[in-house]
């Protein structure tokens, strides 16, 4: 059973023209993340919910934005995208933060293209 | 800069050998991770090893933690060739924050 949910697996936009991907969970996790990952490099912590307190990452660009309706869905808008926005955006949760022994869950990813 | 880094990058064996995969971090962690990723997919939660554990088994999983060397090994044992892909080690430093090294990418022939 699907419990990290990514739509769609695939999307293709145009350059600057805004798009939104989407995460849910079926299991109730307090905590929703997006990452980055391009071809044959490590995962990118963008953001991440704590409930729905947001945390964005230090050096995540302005362009990318998130939202957390409830617990179980997560959006990820990206304003205007740029080619170096082409990537994989894995979606991930876990039920807590802040105890060490907290391994993540991932949705299977969006791949985004941008032409 | 990353905290984890994986060696070897790339790593191709025959079936039914083992695999070795080591990940160097830099800072103190409280623990390390061990996750899968199949070619288009998501990373799949393999194994965790605390800080005060030397060494931890999972099926034909073998993980071992050198906190001095600041250093971790996964070795597949008989491996299939169901097991090619990448293979990510991630620390986790306190607060909320997993950081993923690039990746071992393992392929397995039949």
């Amino acid at each position: 059973d699907a419990m990290v949910i990514q739509n769609p697996r695939y999307q293709v936009t145009q350059f600057g023209k805004p798009v939104t991907l989407s995460c849910s969970q079926t299991l109730n996790h307090n905590v929703m993340y997006w990452y980055q990952q391009k071809s044959s490099q490590a995962p990118k912590l963008l953001f991440h919910y704590y409930d729905k307190d947001f945390n964005n990452e230090a050096d995540t660009p302005d362009n990318f934005q998130s939202r957390r309706p409830n617990t179980s869905f997560c959006f990820l808008d990206i304003r205007s995208p740029g080619l170096g926005d082409a990537a994989m955006y894995l979606c991930a949760t876990s039920r807590d933060r802040g105890i060490s022994n907290q391994p993540q869950h991932f949705g299977d990813g969006t791949r985004l293209s941008i032409l | 800069s990353q905290q984890g880094e994986e060696d070897p990058q790339a790593l191709s064996i025959q079936e039914g050998e083992n695999a070795t995969m080591n990940c160097s971090y830099k800072t103190s962690i409280n623990n390390l991770q061990w996750y899968r990723q199949n070619s288009g997919r998501g990373l799949v939660h393999l194994i965790l090893i605390r800080s005060n554990e030397r060494e931890k088994h999972s099926g034909r999983l073998r993980v071992t933690l050198d906190t001095s060397k600041k250093s971790s090994s996964l070795l597949i044992t008989a491996s299939r060739a169901a097991d090619t892909a990448s293979y990510f080690c991630a620390t986790y430093t306190g607060g909320f924050k997993t950081i993923f090294g690039a990746g071992t990418r393992l392929f397995v022939k039949a």
